[in-house]
């Protein structure tokens, strides 16, 4: 799996649009950028997956280069429950046989009233 | 549709007893797999099993840590002959069979070795 790059904290307005970015240089043409976070103490929450093209949901927006040598999460809107650590993973699917994630150590966002 | 479930939630062991935790994935995911989180560092991956079968263990600790999903029931990571070390929060995480890839996961199992 290749590996990803995030900075280490951010902090962000309530209200105001988090972008969180992520560095995965060596991506090859089959992984899938996910990104999960984890508030305190729980379980990680799945937030978004992409593998080309821009994806969005409920929860956010992922934005992936041409090149998919990076990725950027959006949150629209960042309230204080969005405080969490966040992590950026490449994977292969499923398919592959080799299901597990990989977690770095992720970008901590505290959002701010 | 209840989320992934693990039990116990906490879990205090001493030094050489065993730890059982248990996880029911959610209603339909026959894929689980096991993390481990030791205090203020990352999620680390342990095992991942399908029905019957580990896929992949390439994160389990050689001695005393066994995992298992038999066709009823629920997961089981089982810890023998527990030290201070194993003192960590254990997350369950599941997928579904196929489709979607992502893994939801449980609130996790808080294991403290005394």
């Amino acid at each position: 799996d290749a590996k990803t790059t995030q900075p280490p904290s951010m902090d962000c307005a309530e209200g105001r649009a988090a972008n969180l970015p992520c560095n995965h240089s060596t991506i090859s043409g089959n992984e899938y950028v996910y990104w999960y976070r984890q508030i305190h103490s729980q379980g990680p929450q799945y937030i978004i997956h992409g593998l080309k093209n821009n994806e969005t949901n409920e929860m956010a927006s992922l934005i992936i280069t041409e090149d998919r040598k990076s990725s950027t999460l959006i949150l629209p809107h960042a309230t204080l429950r969005d405080t969490a650590v966040y992590y950026c993973i490449v994977r292969l699917p499923l398919s592959s046989n080799t299901g597990k994630l990989i977690f770095g150590q992720g970008t901590t966002l505290q959002v701010k009233p | 549709n209840a989320g992934v479930m693990q039990n116990p939630r906490h879990l205090v062991r001493r030094r050489g007893q065993e730890a059982r935790l248990r996880c029911s994935p959610m209603k339909g995911h026959s894929h689980v797999y096991w993390y481990r989180q030791l205090p203020e560092e990352g999620l680390k991956f342990m095992v991942y099993l399908q029905k019957e079968n580990i896929i992949d263990e390439s994160g389990m600790p050689k001695e005393r840590f066994s995992a298992e999903f038999p066709k009823e029931g629920p997961s089981i990571l089982r810890i023998q002959q527990v030290v201070r070390g194993d003192s960590a929060a254990y997350f369950c995480a599941s997928s579904p069979r196929s489709g979607k890839n992502e893994q939801f996961f449980g609130p996790g199992t808080r294991l403290t070795v005394l």
